[in-house]
């Protein structure tokens, strides 16, 4: 059972907006910035958002996260066959003294 | 371009011990906090640990504490996690990754090193 709460799945066609959940509580994603890591098959994950909203050099601004309250979201636009993959939000918790993440969210592209 | 290895993953008998190693080349790792992150074979991420940057304070989950233990050596750039008091449940891949402070994301990960607990 992770700490944070994401759907299993997603699906959308090529040019699509869709969006991720990710839901957690007041001592994650309630005082800390989230980010959002993207995972390929058989790859290390790799950071795709952090600090809520902020991308990394070489991120497209076709992803964009943000968060309210104990919930975050990334939302992934002109949906493309190269998004697909599986996307983990993370959070610094302040009960654990450490990070927690959301189970995962496999994103299909139809 | 930035690196992390790991190496050390195996085949171990429920009880039994292993070290971990990960190995960083082409950015400044004794200024860099590190994390032990695992990935279940069901797919999940689950943080194990993280050590600052001078190696005085480190961090584990719940999970772990009491038997596994981080630690690193600079002149090596080097990281470690000894696990002891293994269970199968500690079956995963072990990644190590880098982050700039305590409570920053992991914005350099390896390629992680399979351990497999089963008797």
């Amino acid at each position: 059972q992770s700490a944070l709460t994401q759907p299993p799945s997603v699906s959308g066609t090529p040019g699509q907006r869709v969006t991720i959940s990710c839901s957690g509580s007041r001592s994650n994603i309630g005082g800390n910035p989230v980010n959002w890591y993207k995972q390929l098959p058989r790859t290390p994950p790799t950071l795709l958002i952090y600090n809520d909203y902020r991308r990394p050099t070489l991120v497209p601004d076709r992803f964009s996260g943000s968060r309210s309250g104990t919930s975050a979201s990334l939302a992934i636009s002109g949906l493309d066959s190269e998004d697909e993959a599986t996307y983990f939000c993370g959070a610094w918790d302040v009960n654990v003294n450490g990070w927690v993440f959301g189970g995962g969210t496999r994103l299909t592209v139809l | 371009q930035l690196q992390l290895v790991e190496s050390g993953g195996g085949l171990v008998r429920p009880g039994g011990s292993l070290r971990l190693s990960c190995t960083a080349s082409h950015f400044s790792f004794s200024d860099s906090y590190m994390s032990w992150i695992r990935q279940t074979p069901g797919g999940g991420l689950e943080w194990v640990s993280f050590i600052g940057s001078s190696g005085l304070y480190t961090s584990s989950a719940h999970s772990v504490k009491g038997r596994f233990t981080t630690s690193r050596d600079n002149a090596k750039n080097s990281l470690y996690l000894d696990m002891t008091s293994l269970r199968i449940e500690d079956t995963a891949l072990y990644y190590c990754a880098r982050h700039k402070l305590e409570n920053d994301p992991f914005d350099v990960w390896g390629r992680g090193t399979v351990v497999t607990v089963s008797s």
